[in-house]
Order: structure tokens, then sequence, then C-alpha cells
């Protein structure tokens, strides 16, 4: 058990719906990370945020968008979804005090469009 | 277009048997190196890490070898278990900055009591 947890374990959606992604980061990690695992594009970077604000940006879609909270846990937002955004997506946070840059990942959840 | 199912690498090994996973990575810039084991229906756990200004890092049962001049990573697992079984991911830090990851795409690591 990494200590981060994700809801839901199992989301099945319709094209066009909307849905948000919950992560809840280890106690005291400030960094939250996004990632995209998909059949044909593995493990891709989509958003990372850093004690409440937005750090670094990578393939993520204008149609998807996240927060992180006062409270640290970060939503995940996918919108106008499509058949393509049928993946696992998971989160991982990081502490930032060591010199370890290992980031902690959650179970994910999978997302089915259907 | 139509999407394909990524083709993993498959390394298959007896049990007890030494394997090497290797990766290539992309970035020159890269400073900071970390190998991830992902079971089925799980996400990516830690396995190892290494920084640039090491070439070899040792962990229990596990060695990371790092070759910077041709920009390569590779992963040795000592006496390897059935529980080892899993897909193997190396990634790189990449821009160096708030510590986002670039995976490779993995390889499957088999083992054959």
């Amino acid at each position: 058990d990494s200590g981060v947890t994700q809801t839901p374990k199992h989301l099945i959606t319709a094209t066009g719906q909307r849905v948000t992604l919950r992560c809840s980061p280890r106690s005291g990690d400030l960094s939250v990370y996004w990632y995209q695992q998909s059949l044909d594009q593995g493990l891709q970077f989509l958003i990372q945020y850093y004690n409440g604000e937005e750090r670094a940006k990578g393939n993520i879609l204008e149609r998807f968008s996240a927060q992180q909270f006062p409270d640290l846990h970060s939503e995940l937002n996918l919108s106008s979804l499509e058949l393509g955004d049928s993946a696992l997506y998971f989160c991982a946070s990081r502490d930032h005090t060591g010199a370890s840059g290992e980031q902690f990942f959650g179970p994910g959840t999978r997302l089915t469009v259907l | 277009g139509e999407s394909v199912g990524l083709h993993l690498p498959t390394l298959s090994v007896q049990e007890g048997d030494n394997s090497i996973i290797n990766c290539a990575y992309s970035n020159s810039a890269s400073d900071y190196f970390i190998w991830y084991k992902q079971e089925s229906g799980k996400g990516p756990q830690f396995i190892i890490d290494i920084r640039s200004n090491m070439d070899k890092r040792q962990g229990q049962r596990v060695t990371v070898l790092l070759n910077k001049t041709v920009k390569h990573l590779s992963l040795q697992i000592a006496a390897t278990q059935p529980g080892d079984s899993a897909v193997y991911f190396c990634a790189e830090n990449g821009d160096n900055q708030g510590g986002k990851l670039i995976f490779g795409q993995g390889t499957e690591l088999s083992v054959k009591p």
C-alpha cells in the first residue's frame, strides 16, 4: 500500500459525459501528479500540482482539468468524454523534503467510455 | 485512426536465474532515473532509483546501471522469483523541474517456476 488513495476504482460512462476522479496523496506530500495509462500510449504525464498551484503540464487535453485543494487532495475532471479517453488514470504523490524523487502511485481509476 | 495495443518487449526467465531489463532514455539533460514495477491491476511500485552522478546503484536483489554516454539504463534482478513477474518501466525526470516522470514503454517479465 503506497498510502495514495484514488476513487472510484472503476468508472463506466458514456461519450459526451463528464467525470471527476479523486486522489488523496500520502500524508505530508505536497505534490500530486496525474498520469494516463492507455494501451496505445503507455504511461503519460498529464499535470502536476504543488501545494495547490499548478506546477507542470504535460499531454493534457483541453477537455481535461485538475485542481488541488487546501487539504492537498486533488481532482481530475474529464469532460466531453470520447471513446479514446478510456484508460487507467493514476495519481502519484511525492515528498520534496528528501533527496529521492520517488513518486508514490495510487491504485488507479479505470475509466471506460462506452 | 485505429488504436493498437502496445506490444511490450517480453523477457522470459527461469526461476532462480538473473534477469536484465534494458531501457533507452531520451533526454541527455535528465539527471534522475527510476525503475518501477507494475503488477496487473495495480499502480506502479518503486524499485530503485539513480542520479546521473552515479553509474551503479544496488538494492536488495536489484542493481541499476546507468550509461550516460549511450543514454542507457538497465535493471538487473538477481535470483528471479515468480513474484517478480510484472511489467517493468524505466522513467526519467526529463525537465529537471517539478519532477514529472517520462516513462519508457515497459518490459514484461515472465518468470517460469
